[in-house]
């Protein structure tokens, strides 16, 4: 069973522009990590946040933020003013239980931010 | 932080070959690994869990003797891709795993930049 829904497949946005990409999860675990990673052509993956179960503080960074709901199982990412750097796609993925395991990704959101 | 590097970045071999991948953890010990594969607009599945110095545990369909992992050593696990076909043309990813002695309680997971593989 898919365990990290992103229902998202493709995003084109227009430069300035806010988006905001959406991750739903299914764990029985009442521990575990989210987390989002940037993909660039490159194929590196790029680490952008990780986030406990028990910490459901949204967080903010530069133009990136996160909005963590327990309630939804729902953890979505936001670009704010988007820029064509951020073109890449983007995997939501969990980790289940403590620290130590593999990750499960989602199928990944392909953003295309135009000029 | 961490770093972890893969060679080769690339390698396009023939049909029947065998291709070894090394995965290496620059400044940190790692007992544990991970080998994922990335098809092409695809996502990242995890194919085995290397622990140095005892077997890998692979995933539900993935062949262990098609894909030979060694985990020798705390900073070098390989995958190799015995007689190699087109279908394994992938990108294949692997991350170590950090056990907190970088001063966080969390064993971080670093992924290494990918080795991505053509058979002709």
């Amino acid at each position: 069973a898919q365990k990290v829904t992103q229902a998202q497949t493709e995003i084109s946005v227009v430069e300035k522009e806010d988006v905001t990409l959406d991750c739903v999860y299914e764990t029985r675990d009442t521990t575990y990590y989210l987390f989002w990673y940037k993909q660039p052509p490159s194929g590196e993956l790029v680490f952008l946040i990780r986030r406990n179960s028990f910490d459901e503080q949204n967080e903010i960074s530069g133009r990136y933020s996160w909005n963590f709901q327990k309630s939804t199982s729902s953890f979505n990412f936001t670009i704010t003013a988007s820029q064509v750097v951020d073109s890449a796609v983007y995997f939501c993925a969990l980790s289940e239980g403590l620290s130590g395991y593999a990750l499960n990704f989602g199928k990944g959101t392909s953003l295309l931010v135009t000029p | 932080g961490a770093v972890v590097s893969q060679h080769p970045s690339w390698v396009i071999c023939k049909s029947g070959t065998s291709v070894k991948i090394e995965c290496r953890s620059l400044d940190f010990q790692a007992t544990t690994m991970f080998w994922y594969r990335q098809f092409p607009k695809q996502s990242l599945m995890l194919m085995a869990t290397s622990n140095e110095g005892s077997k890998a545990t692979y995933e539900q369909g993935v062949e262990k003797d098609k894909f030979l992992i060694n985990h020798a050593s705390l900073t070098l696990s390989t995958l190799t891709v015995t007689s190699a076909h087109p279908e394994d043309s992938s990108f294949y990813i692997c991350s170590a795993l950090t056990s907190g002695a970088l001063g966080s309680s969390y064993n971080e997971q670093f992924f290494g930049p990918g080795t991505r593989l053509t058979v002709l």
